[in-house]
Order: structure tokens, then sequence, then C-alpha cells
């Protein structure tokens, strides 16, 4: 979706951190997800950051919230060939009826 | 397994026929969503229901695109005289209601061919 931008591929050594970016343009959005799609899988929810938080941790996942500049990250540490998937960042706004509204995915690739 | 399910998995049709793709959602949700994915691009919303009703249809990709839930249970998504630009990957979801976190459990997804 137009409303939510993220760039398309991200390759990375096994072991590394992984760093996914997305940028959104509604100021209304009250949730932010980062969802996993493996292949030939549905979506498959990561993790979530409410808009009043600057930061949330979850074992491996860091997600940073920049409300001022709409930029979300999703940080992995230690990433395995397992994370190997498309990422899809996602807002539930207001303006979209609280209708999550996705972007285009991320395609990380783990390589050993 | 009480996940979300959709039949058929995989469809390949002649365009011009018509398609309809099912989906049981988790019991207790009364939030199901239709999105459409097609090849490098995100989900793309097409409509949804809370229990039975129909509350947003305005973003179905044409007047070809229905979807119906009668009983506020299963849903069904059906695609009239179909053309070579709905293949596709169409997903359902369903989630609790607006006031919870608003996590969407999305099922496998029909895949449409058209040939």
């Amino acid at each position: 979706g137009e409303d939510v931008e993220q760039s398309l591929f991200l390759s990375v050594r096994e072991g590394d951190s992984s760093v996914i970016n997305c940028t959104y343009t509604d100021s209304s959005s009250t949730y932010l997800y980062w969802y996993k799609q493996e292949p030939g899988a549905g979506l498959q929810l990561l993790t979530y950051i409410f808009s009043n938080m600057d930061m949330k941790q979850d074992q491996r996942l860091t997600v940073l919230l920049n409300k001022k500049d709409k930029h979300l990250s999703l940080r992995i540490a230690d990433t395995q060939t397992g994370d190997s998937a498309i990422y899809f960042c996602a807002e539930r706004a207001l303006r979209g009826s609280y209708i999550p509204t996705f972007g285009r995915g991320t395609s990380l690739i783990v390589h050993p | 397994d009480t996940g979300v399910s959709q039949d058929p998995r995989h469809k390949i049709t002649k365009r011009g026929q018509n398609v309809t793709f099912r989906c049981d959602p988790i019991s207790e949700h009364n939030r199901l969503y239709w999105y459409r994915q097609t090849l490098g691009q995100g989900p793309e919303f097409l409509t949804y229901f809370q229990n039975e009703a129909q509350l947003e249809k305005s973003r179905l990709l044409s007047d070809r695109f229905s979807a119906e839930r009668p009983k506020g249970s299963f849903s069904t998504l059906e695609i009239q005289r179909t053309e070579q630009g709905d293949s596709a990957m169409y997903l359902c979801a369903s989630s609790l209601e607006a006031g919870s976190t608003g996590e969407l459990f999305f099922g496998e997804g029909s895949r449409l061919t058209v040939l």
C-alpha cells in the first residue's frame, strides 16, 4: 500500500543483526505491526507496538518507533537462516477505519 | 486445529468462469477480512465483516467481486466472469473487535490462476 513503504530486499549473514525499516503516513495510527510470511504460508504476527511507545523488545526482536518521522524499524538480533522470509509492516489508523494497511514487504535473505 | 482455514488452496480456472472461495475464521473472532496479494506486493484490503454485517465493501475491486458471511461464521468470496488480472492469492483473516490490539490471524490463502 502506498501509505506504508518498505525497502524490498535485505541480505545479511547468519549471526549478524538485521534491521528492516518502514515509513507510514497516517499520524492517527494507533498500532503498528510486523508480520512475517514464509513461502507458501499466510502472514503471522511477529510483534506490535502501540503508538504511545518508543521501543518494544521481545527476545531477539526490537521494535523502534519514531512518531515524529513516522518511522518504524524491526531489529532481529543474531539472525538465523530460519528468519529468511518476507516481513510486512502494517499500521492500523483511524483514517482507515482501523483496518490494517500493509506495506509491500521486505524480503530478508540470510546466508551462511 | 482452531486457526483460520481457507478452501480451496489452489484454483485454476478459465477466463470467464465464476469462482468461490471459502474462509472459516477462528470461532470466537467476530471480525473477518478478505485481502488480495499479488506477487511482490503486500496484502491489499478488499472487504470486512463484523459478525454478519459487511461494514466496508467499497474497496472490492469491481462489481464482479462479492462476499458474504450469512451467519456470522464462515465467509465466501465470489468472483464472477474471471479475468486474467484476477490471478492472485486471496487471503482471509479474522480478529477480535477493534477495541483489542487488532492482531489479524491469517489463513494460508487461496491461490487463483486464471488462464
